[in-house]
């Protein structure tokens, strides 16, 4: 069965500064596909970042990039510049190609930023 | 544009209580589904709709019945609501992006419903 994991329930950085956030899975799928979600106070599921299996490049979306290590099974989302409203709850997910796109979530970090 | 609309955002039920939570898109997705959020437990899935007239059990069903409506429309119903069913239930709905290799479905959420069962 594919499992997420995240081992850092909190996070705290400083405005300004770098913050990593470690995720890992565990699957026998070769094609397959990794998400960041984001959760502010509001409730709402915000997607941050995507990264394909297949392809070595790691994703990056502005302040957003991830560091996709496929053999290691690892998937860390680091934030850079980090600011005020960065601070949310933030959940790794994986779904495989060719399901009927069920996602499987970590059970999320919650990351402060301090002023 | 609304994208995927739940209501109610907020409901409290007593022990035996029955309810339904509805979900509507604008997107014309093909798949929905219903997910429950518990305090450091991520999301699970609870029912997913593949497509219109379809509908297939995720990693926590029991308790709760679905009914793909239409396209556009995906409901939640819980029958003699439990405690164990406090929760915060999101409805997301997807598409299929074909500019992925095999497509990977890309869900868009909605805002959440907040459920306590007395």
């Amino acid at each position: 069965a594919q499992t997420v994991t995240q081992s850092q329930p909190e996070m705290s950085v400083q405005e300004a500064e770098t913050v990593t956030l470690s995720c890992t899975y565990d699957t026998s799928e070769s094609d397959y596909y990794l998400f960041w979600y984001k959760q502010p106070p509001s409730r709402q599921m915000i997607l941050v970042i995507r990264q394909e299996a297949y392809k070595q490049q790691n994703a990056t979306e502005n302040r957003f990039s991830v560091n996709f290590q496929k053999a290691a099974k690892s998937f860390s989302l680091k934030i850079s510049d980090s600011q005020l409203g960065d601070a949310a709850m933030y959940f790794c997910a994986y779904n495989y190609g060719g399901s009927q796109g069920n996602l499987i979530f970590g059970k999320g970090t919650k990351l402060s930023v301090k002023p | 544009n609304a994208g995927v609309t739940q209501t109610p955002k907020f409901q409290v039920l007593k022990t035996g209580q029955s309810m339904t939570l509805q979900c509507a898109q604008d997107m014309n997705h093909n798949s929905m589904y219903w997910y429950r959020q518990d305090p450091g437990m991520g999301l699970r899935l609870i029912y997913y709709s593949a497509s219109e007239g379809t509908t297939d059990k995720g990693e926590v069903p029991n308790g709760y019945n679905v009914s793909r409506l239409n396209k556009r429309e995906f409901s939640l119903r819980l029958e003699s609501a439990a405690p164990s069913q406090t929760s915060v239930y999101f409805c997301a709905s997807s598409y299929r992006d074909r500019r992925l290799a095999s497509g990977a479905n890309v869900l868009t959420f909605g805002a959440g419903s907040r459920l306590t069962v007395l």
